[in-house]
């Protein structure tokens, strides 16, 4: 079955600060894709990334980078120079490529909070 | 595009009433998703539909929920009769192709007392 594991459940930082969350997933599948979300304050889920498990390269978009390693089968997202505004719940999630079978399985989430 | 559309924002109804919410995905887009989020049980997807038809329901807690998708530009989430466990956010989903990103609606609080 497949299982995305946030072992952070909280993390507090100084604005300006980098900081890092943890997503290590579980799937027997050889093609899937990950994800990550953000949840502000205000509540809704706002899209981040999309990978899928044959591209491996890490991207950077702007002040959020993300490292993706299918040998630890982990897909760590950093916020650099981090801002009130980032404060948020995060969300790691998998879904099989397979039709038929398109959902997507969210990890705990992270909550991030950084302070001025 | 005005996103993934959802009503009400918050409902508060009494344990044993029946409960409607409503979702008007992106036009154009073949999926939606019903997803309800919990302290407990986190971000679970409860139903999804391609074209308007149910494809995996394994998700719905019991057989006093229901979702249907009439057209491609509604659906509707039904709880009869509601009880206070199911108290949580719902969020309706939808996206265009599979897999790609899913755009989530504001969700719907549902509090049942």
């Amino acid at each position: 079955a497949q299982k995305v594991t946030q072992a952070q459940t909280e993390i507090s930082v100084v604005e300006k600060e980098d900081v890092t969350l943890d997503c290590v997933y579980e799937t027997r599948d050889t093609t899937y894709y990950l994800f990550w979300y953000k949840q502000p304050p205000s509540g809704e889920l706002v899209f981040l990334i999309r990978r899928n498990s044959f591209d491996e390269q890490n991207e950077i978009s702007g002040r959020y980078s993300w490292n993706f390693q299918k040998s630890t089968s982990s897909f760590n997202f950093t916020i650099t120079a981090s801002q009130v505004v980032d404060s948020a719940v995060y969300f790691c999630a998998l879904s099989e490529a397979i039709q038929g079978a398109q959902k997507l399985v969210f990890g705990q989430g992270t909550r991030l909070t950084i302070n001025p | 595009d005005a996103g993934v559309i959802q009503s009400p924002r918050h409902e508060v109804t009494e344990m044993g009433q029946e409960v409607t919410l409503r979702c008007k995905p992106i036009s154009g887009h073949d999926y939606l998703f019903w997803y309800r989020q919990t302290m407990m049980r986190g971000l679970e997807l409860l139903i999804y539909f391609n074209n308007n038809v149910p494809i995996d329901d394994s998700g719905m807690p019991e057989d006093r929920f229901s979702a249907k998708m009439p057209n491609a530009s509604f659906s509707t989430l039904k709880i009869q009769p509601s009880e206070p466990r199911d108290s949580a956010v719902y969020f309706c989903a939808s996206s265009d192709r599979v897999p790609t990103e899913a755009f989530f609606g504001q969700g719907t609080r549902l509090t049942v007392v």
